[in-house]
């Protein structure tokens, strides 16, 4: 399968706890995007990478998330010090360069967290 | 920032009959509008998209309309199949530099046979 990995699939954690997402993009894909889902809701933006670089944040972005893409390939999103209101499905998306500026983002399967 | 609204945010059909899905966003720049499927259990996927230049575009059974002047889009799937059942996302965008796609909440999309 040559899609968008992201493991694990499901997380259950404790208030308070760290946990990390890992998002394999698709081979050559140059930007990377992390988004976040709540129940009846779209998915929101987090960040996304061009290659290593992180170019843009979201305010839904505190302090306790980060986000790495070394070598520009892989990402890891973590979050410190969990909370309940972390509570979500993480997605991340992949898109192709030379798409005219536009074009499919590809998604991968999601990460769900749960707090408890 | 952009904002998408998206209505219905629940749409109930009978096989066969039309299916039409109406969002509006608000940053006269979006120049970029595509729609995504999102089916239980797994990421959006693209269905169709459109670009500011073409007020409509049609794919079989799909097709999207654009009124900039309202700011405006929508999705019509005709002959609708059980199949079709998932939610669906607009979304818009500005082209180029920083394409960040804003989505609108949602529409759960169920087709009865």
């Amino acid at each position: 399968d040559t899609g968008v990995s992201q493991n694990p699939r499901h997380k259950i954690t404790k208030r308070g706890q760290n946990v990390t997402f890992r998002c394999d993009p698709i081979s050559e894909h140059n930007r990377l995007y992390w988004y976040r889902q709540t129940l009846g809701q779209g998915p929101e933006f987090l960040t996304y990478f061009q290659n290593e670089a992180q170019l843009e944040k979201s305010r839904l972005l505190s302090d306790r998330f980060s986000a790495e893409r070394p070598k520009g390939s892989f990402s890891t999103l973590e979050i410190q010090r969990t909370e309940q209101g972390d509570s979500a499905m993480y997605l991340c998306a992949s898109k192709a360069k030379g798409t005219g500026g536009a074009g499919e983002l590809f998604f991968g399967e999601g990460s769900r967290l749960t707090v408890l | 920032g952009e904002n998408v609204e998206q209505h219905p945010s629940t749409l109930s059909v009978q096989e066969g009959d039309s299916a039409v899905i109406k969002c509006t966003y608000s940053d006269s720049a979006s120049n970029y509008f595509p729609w995504y499927k999102q089916e239980l259990g797994k990421g959006p996927q693209l269905i169709i998209d459109i670009r500011s230049n073409v007020g409509e575009k049609k794919d079989q059974r799909i097709a999207v309309t654009l009124n900039k002047t309202a700011k405006h889009f929508s999705l019509h799937i005709t002959e609708t199949q059980p199949e079709d059942s998932a939610v669906y996302f607009c979304a818009a965008s500005i082209s180029g530099g920083s394409y960040i796609p804003t989505f609108g909440r949602g529409t759960s999309l169920i087709v009865h046979p």
